[in-house]
């Protein structure tokens, strides 16, 4: 089984900050992961797909970036409504979710 | 508009069964995987199960496999989870998501709670 790994698991960040979030994967995954958004009480939201795709709709403050095991998400400007928990999926074998990172507003 | 709605949780004793539902409209049904992700209260996601838009294969991950089953019914629009021999740790919220092969999981319902106690 494919283990994804989350880091850091909380983050504390300033409006207009530059934010990344990594998640490591234990073996190759090719560029098979998304990045999902999950505000409180809310069902997640699809960010990027495939790496570096930019979901529909999404803000293009959001990018992702990486392949292989190593994965970026980065937020080029914090805004007051990113606040929420960032997790990682990747799909390249079976379904697995990192841990997830909670950011916060300074 | 993409819609899921998911039903039938609920509070069911360890042993028991419970089948969960997931009404979907504002797509075409049939050319989606659809699956099933959990979250158990204050935790991370977790991926249970997913069929494939035929519904001619399914997967599961381990600690579901042989309590679990994932179906579809294209002509409904309606996925399913019936879920067996239920424990403790399958209290999570259930949410129904659908996707492609290679961009999986791009829309959620709203999620359905299952709490398994005595």
């Amino acid at each position: 089984d494919i283990q994804m790994t989350q880091s850091p698991s909380f983050l504390s960040a300033s409006v207009g900050d530059r934010v990344t979030i990594n998640c490591k994967a234990s073996q190759n995954i090719n560029r098979y992961l998304n990045w999902y958004q999950q505000k409180l009480g809310e069902a997640p939201k699809l960010l990027i797909y495939n790496a570096n795709s930019l979901q529909t709709g999404i803000p293009s403050r959001f990018s992702g970036s990486g392949s292989g095991t190593d994965f970026t998400l980065t937020i080029s400007s914090l805004q007051p409504e990113d606040v929420a928990t960032y997790f990682c999926l990747q799909h390249n074998s079976l379904w697995t979710f990192g841990g997830g990172t909670k950011l916060e507003l300074k | 508009e993409v819609q899921l709605v998911e039903s039938g949780g609920g509070l069911v004793q360890p042993g028991r069964s419970l089948k969960l539902s997931c009404a979907a409209s504002g797509f075409t049904f049939s050319n989606y995987y659809m699956a099933w992700v959990r979250q158990a209260p204050t935790k991370g996601l977790e991926w249970v199960a997913s069929i494939t838009n035929s519904g001619g294969s399914t997967y599961y991950r381990d600690s579901v496999k042989g309590r679990f089953t994932i179906s579809r019914d294209n002509a409904k629009s309606t996925l399913y989870l019936q879920m067996d021999s239920l424990r403790s740790e399958d209290t999570a919220t259930y949410y129904c998501t659908r996707g492609l092969r290679r961009v999986p999981f791009d829309y959620w319902g709203q999620g359905v709670m299952v709490t398994v106690s005595s």
